[in-house]
């Protein structure tokens, strides 16, 4: 079946350093790819998206590039700070009979210190 | 203000005791969905539905009921609550759920619902 596996957390940062959080899927068909994010006590939100190949989104300083070839949709950002702290969640949409179905990966927790 | 609201926040019973954790979305989605939150586990969908009078069971179903008489509203039913459903619970809805591209579409969360089962 469809799956979304994400690198393992937490990651731990000084401010201003470089982040990447890998993010590799298993789909059949054509999925759209999201990246959500959880600050903390708060639900999920809409970071960024794509809905096709080669397609990059941004927002907030993090893009992604949907990488068809590799199956990946890393999440990157060049200067992250301390209120980038929260959980992220690579997910990816894709239709089956019954409709649409959102996988989720586990999430990857990062800790931005100042 | 476009949102999802979820009620109670949070919730303490007993082992057994029929409860409902209500979903209300005020942006006329057609598609509306429980998920469950376990550390270690991601999320996991429960129940979703596609419009009105239509449901189906997400990966984890088990334990749980759902109703979706009108388009805002979608509670989610724990007729014998037990301790394995001790989670986090997020509704979420979106545009559209399988109509075209509809599966490009946001889904937007509330806020959760931080249940315990003693």
């Amino acid at each position: 079946g469809d799956s979304v596996t994400q690198m393992e957390g937490p990651v731990t940062l000084s401010e201003e350093a470089f982040l990447t959080i890998n993010c590799t899927y298993t789909a059949t068909g054509y999925p759209s790819l999201f990246w959500y994010v959880q600050y903390p006590g708060e639900g999920l939100q809409l970071l960024l998206k794509a809905t096709k190949a080669d397609d990059k989104g941004s927002n907030k300083g993090f893009e992604a590039t949907y990488r068809k070839e590799t199956t990946s949709f890393h999440l990157e950002k060049g200067s992250v700070q301390v209120s980038d702290s929260a959980v992220y969640f690579c997910a990816l949409s894709t239709r089956n009979q019954a409709g649409t179905a959102l996988i989720f990966g586990k999430g990857t927790t990062l800790s931005v210190s100042s | 203000e476009a949102q999802v609201t979820q009620n109670p926040r949070y919730l303490i019973t007993v082992t057994g005791k029929k409860l409902t954790v209500t979903c209300s979305q005020n942006m006329n989605h057609e598609y509306m969905s429980w998920y469950r939150q376990d550390p270690g586990l991601g999320l996991r969908q429960i129940y979703y539905s596609m419009n009105v009078e239509v449901t189906d069971k997400g990966d984890v179903p088990e334990g749980y009921k759902v109703s979706r008489k009108e388009k805002r509203n979608f509670p989610l039913i724990l007729e014998s609550p037990s301790p394995n459903q001790t989670s986090l619970y997020f509704c979420a809805s979106s545009l559209s759920g399988g109509i075209g591209r509809g599966w490009a579409d946001t889904q937007y969360f509330g806020p959760g619902t931080r249940l315990t089962v003693l």
